[in-house]
Protein backbone atom coordinates (compact mmCIF):
# COMPACT_ATOMS: atom_id res chain seq x y z
CA UNK A 1 0.00 0.00 0.00
CA UNK A 2 0.94 3.25 -0.83
CA UNK A 3 1.86 5.59 2.61
CA UNK A 4 1.07 9.30 2.43
CA UNK A 5 3.86 11.10 5.24
CA UNK A 6 3.03 14.75 6.13
CA UNK A 7 5.35 17.44 7.22
CA UNK A 8 5.35 19.23 9.46
CA UNK A 9 2.40 17.47 12.12
CA UNK A 10 2.14 21.03 13.48
CA UNK A 11 3.44 24.64 12.13
CA UNK A 12 3.22 27.80 13.51
CA UNK A 13 2.54 30.78 11.41
CA UNK A 14 1.45 34.29 12.29
CA UNK A 15 -1.13 35.96 9.95
CA UNK A 16 0.11 37.16 6.69
CA UNK A 17 2.72 34.57 6.51
CA UNK A 18 3.72 32.27 3.95
CA UNK A 19 2.98 28.86 4.46
CA UNK A 20 4.15 25.11 2.86
CA UNK A 21 3.04 21.80 4.32
CA UNK A 22 5.09 18.73 2.19
CA UNK A 23 3.06 15.60 1.69
CA UNK A 24 5.62 12.75 0.60
CA UNK A 25 4.49 9.06 -1.31
CA UNK A 26 6.11 5.97 -0.76
CA UNK A 27 5.74 5.42 -4.32
CA UNK A 28 4.70 7.73 -7.36
CA UNK A 29 1.50 8.68 -7.12
CA UNK A 30 1.48 10.72 -10.58
CA UNK A 31 -0.92 13.78 -9.94
CA UNK A 32 -3.39 12.28 -8.41
CA UNK A 33 -3.14 14.26 -5.36
CA UNK A 34 -5.72 16.20 -3.36
CA UNK A 35 -5.45 18.58 -0.20
CA UNK A 36 -8.32 19.10 2.39
CA UNK A 37 -8.62 21.85 5.19
CA UNK A 38 -10.53 20.27 8.59
CA UNK A 39 -11.69 23.03 11.61
CA UNK A 40 -12.37 21.53 15.12
CA UNK A 41 -15.42 19.79 15.05
CA UNK A 42 -16.36 19.81 11.25
CA UNK A 43 -15.98 17.65 8.08
CA UNK A 44 -13.33 17.97 5.52
CA UNK A 45 -13.14 20.53 3.16
CA UNK A 46 -11.49 19.89 -0.30
CA UNK A 47 -9.24 22.19 -1.08
CA UNK A 48 -7.16 20.82 -4.27
CA UNK A 49 -7.07 18.04 -6.58
CA UNK A 50 -5.23 16.50 -9.23
CA UNK A 51 -2.20 18.06 -7.12
CA UNK A 52 -2.54 21.89 -8.53
CA UNK A 53 -6.25 22.11 -9.69
CA UNK A 54 -8.43 24.69 -7.31
CA UNK A 55 -11.78 23.34 -5.90
CA UNK A 56 -14.37 26.08 -7.05
CA UNK A 57 -14.86 28.53 -4.19
CA UNK A 58 -11.65 28.06 -2.49
CA UNK A 59 -9.45 31.60 -2.26
CA UNK A 60 -6.86 31.94 -4.71
CA UNK A 61 -3.72 32.09 -1.91
CA UNK A 62 -3.98 28.06 -1.48
CA UNK A 63 -2.40 26.19 -3.98
CA UNK A 64 -0.91 23.20 -4.81
CA UNK A 65 2.17 22.02 -6.34
CA UNK A 66 4.54 18.39 -7.31
CA UNK A 67 3.89 15.28 -9.00
CA UNK A 68 5.60 11.96 -8.46
CA UNK A 69 6.26 11.24 -4.63
CA UNK A 70 6.50 15.08 -3.29
CA UNK A 71 3.92 17.79 -3.31
CA UNK A 72 3.26 21.26 -1.68
CA UNK A 73 0.42 23.13 -0.21
CA UNK A 74 0.95 26.82 0.02
CA UNK A 75 -1.00 29.49 1.49
CA UNK A 76 0.52 32.74 0.04
CA UNK A 77 -0.96 34.81 2.89
CA UNK A 78 -2.36 33.37 5.69
CA UNK A 79 -5.71 34.51 6.89
CA UNK A 80 -7.31 34.14 10.56
CA UNK A 81 -9.60 31.55 9.16
CA UNK A 82 -7.09 29.20 7.63
CA UNK A 83 -5.61 28.02 10.74
CA UNK A 84 -7.01 24.18 10.54
CA UNK A 85 -5.64 21.08 9.66
CA UNK A 86 -4.72 19.56 6.35
CA UNK A 87 -4.26 16.79 4.80
CA UNK A 88 -3.43 15.16 1.53
CA UNK A 89 -5.21 11.84 0.10
CA UNK A 90 -4.24 9.69 -2.60
CA UNK A 91 -7.00 7.11 -3.69
CA UNK A 92 -7.89 5.58 -0.03
CA UNK A 93 -4.86 6.60 1.84
CA UNK A 94 -4.83 10.29 3.98
CA UNK A 95 -1.82 12.15 5.27
CA UNK A 96 -1.79 12.22 9.20
CA UNK A 97 -2.40 15.56 9.17
CA UNK A 98 -0.84 18.96 9.89
CA UNK A 99 -2.14 21.26 12.24
CA UNK A 100 -1.63 25.34 11.31
CA UNK A 101 -1.85 27.29 14.35
CA UNK A 102 -1.50 30.44 15.87
CA UNK A 103 2.21 31.80 16.40
CA UNK B 1 -25.12 20.52 -5.67
CA UNK B 2 -24.83 17.67 -3.33
CA UNK B 3 -25.87 17.61 0.11
CA UNK B 4 -25.14 14.86 2.72
CA UNK B 5 -27.03 14.30 6.18
CA UNK B 6 -26.03 11.89 8.22
CA UNK B 7 -28.07 10.42 11.60
CA UNK B 8 -27.68 11.22 15.22
CA UNK B 9 -24.73 10.31 17.37
CA UNK B 10 -25.30 7.03 19.26
CA UNK B 11 -23.47 5.24 22.48
CA UNK B 12 -23.39 1.69 22.14
CA UNK B 13 -21.81 -0.87 24.67
CA UNK B 14 -18.88 -2.98 23.28
CA UNK B 15 -19.83 -5.76 21.65
CA UNK B 16 -22.83 -4.24 19.81
CA UNK B 17 -23.60 -3.03 16.50
CA UNK B 18 -23.75 0.73 14.83
CA UNK B 19 -25.63 1.43 11.69
CA UNK B 20 -25.50 4.94 10.93
CA UNK B 21 -27.11 6.96 8.09
CA UNK B 22 -26.44 9.40 5.10
CA UNK B 23 -28.99 11.20 2.90
CA UNK B 24 -28.18 12.50 -0.09
CA UNK B 25 -29.95 15.15 -1.73
CA UNK B 26 -29.36 17.60 -4.72
CA UNK B 27 -28.20 13.90 -6.81
CA UNK B 28 -29.51 10.63 -6.82
CA UNK B 29 -27.33 7.79 -4.84
CA UNK B 30 -26.98 6.06 -7.80
CA UNK B 31 -25.06 8.96 -9.55
CA UNK B 32 -22.77 9.06 -6.89
CA UNK B 33 -19.60 6.35 -5.52
CA UNK B 34 -20.38 6.68 -1.87
CA UNK B 35 -17.88 6.19 0.70
CA UNK B 36 -16.97 6.02 4.43
CA UNK B 37 -14.51 7.71 6.67
CA UNK B 38 -13.84 7.73 10.08
CA UNK B 39 -12.12 9.79 12.32
CA UNK B 40 -11.36 8.82 15.97
CA UNK B 41 -10.76 11.73 18.61
CA UNK B 42 -7.53 13.76 18.06
CA UNK B 43 -6.54 11.55 14.92
CA UNK B 44 -6.11 11.60 11.43
CA UNK B 45 -8.96 10.26 8.90
CA UNK B 46 -8.99 6.78 7.93
CA UNK B 47 -11.00 5.43 4.71
CA UNK B 48 -13.26 2.44 5.79
CA UNK B 49 -14.68 1.63 2.43
CA UNK B 50 -17.12 2.53 -0.43
CA UNK B 51 -18.85 1.70 -3.73
CA UNK B 52 -17.00 1.03 -7.03
CA UNK B 53 -19.20 1.50 -10.07
CA UNK B 54 -16.79 -0.34 -12.29
CA UNK B 55 -17.99 -3.77 -10.10
CA UNK B 56 -20.60 -2.83 -9.09
CA UNK B 57 -19.21 -3.98 -5.75
CA UNK B 58 -18.47 -2.52 -2.76
CA UNK B 59 -15.16 -2.51 -1.80
CA UNK B 60 -13.88 -2.63 2.22
CA UNK B 61 -10.61 -1.58 3.91
CA UNK B 62 -8.71 -4.87 4.76
CA UNK B 63 -8.90 -3.70 8.56
CA UNK B 64 -12.40 -3.57 8.65
CA UNK B 65 -13.24 -6.30 6.19
CA UNK B 66 -15.66 -8.79 7.88
CA UNK B 67 -16.92 -6.64 10.77
CA UNK B 68 -18.34 -3.74 7.79
CA UNK B 69 -21.41 -3.95 6.16
CA UNK B 70 -22.11 -0.67 3.37
CA UNK B 71 -25.61 -0.61 1.70
CA UNK B 72 -27.75 1.71 -0.33
CA UNK B 73 -31.21 2.29 -0.58
CA UNK B 74 -31.78 4.03 -3.62
CA UNK B 75 -35.54 4.19 -3.39
CA UNK B 76 -34.69 6.97 -0.71
CA UNK B 77 -31.09 8.00 -1.53
CA UNK B 78 -29.47 6.91 1.74
CA UNK B 79 -26.39 5.02 2.03
CA UNK B 80 -25.77 3.10 5.48
CA UNK B 81 -22.70 1.85 7.15
CA UNK B 82 -22.92 -0.93 9.68
CA UNK B 83 -20.36 -1.57 12.15
CA UNK B 84 -20.50 -4.70 13.96
CA UNK B 85 -18.29 -6.08 16.88
CA UNK B 86 -17.79 -2.75 18.77
CA UNK B 87 -14.99 -1.82 20.76
CA UNK B 88 -13.95 1.28 22.54
CA UNK B 89 -11.15 1.82 19.58
CA UNK B 90 -14.01 2.14 17.48
CA UNK B 91 -15.02 5.80 19.24
CA UNK B 92 -14.77 8.02 16.38
CA UNK B 93 -16.71 10.02 14.08
CA UNK B 94 -18.21 8.39 11.05
CA UNK B 95 -18.04 10.79 7.91
CA UNK B 96 -19.62 9.58 4.24
CA UNK B 97 -18.43 11.15 1.06
CA UNK B 98 -18.89 10.42 -2.43
CA UNK B 99 -15.86 10.21 -4.18
CA UNK B 100 -14.95 11.41 -7.25
CA UNK B 101 -13.04 8.02 -9.40
CA UNK B 102 -11.79 10.67 -12.12
CA UNK B 103 -10.11 12.73 -10.54
CA UNK B 104 -9.21 11.39 -7.20
CA UNK B 105 -11.11 13.10 -4.27
CA UNK B 106 -13.61 12.88 -2.13
CA UNK B 107 -16.59 15.69 -1.82
CA UNK B 108 -18.68 17.13 -0.63
CA UNK B 109 -18.71 15.07 3.04
CA UNK B 110 -21.40 15.03 5.17
CA UNK B 111 -21.72 16.41 8.67
CA UNK B 112 -20.29 13.51 10.50
CA UNK B 113 -21.75 11.13 12.97
CA UNK B 114 -20.23 10.41 16.36
CA UNK B 115 -20.20 6.90 17.56
CA UNK B 116 -18.98 5.93 21.27
CA UNK B 117 -18.04 2.81 21.97
CA UNK B 118 -18.34 2.57 26.19
CA UNK B 119 -19.88 -0.07 28.76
Amino acid sequence: DIQMTQSPSTLSASVGDRVTITCRASQSISSWLAWYQQKPGKAPKLLIYKASSLESGVPSRFSGSGSGTEFTLTISSLQPDDFATYYCQQWWTFGQGTKVEIK
Amino acid sequence: QVQLVQSGAEVKKPGASVKVSCKVSGYTLTELSMHWVRQAPGKGLEWMGGFDPEDGETIYAQKFQGRVTMTEDTSTDTAYMELSSLRSEDTAVYYCAPYDWVDNWFDPWGQGTLVTVSS
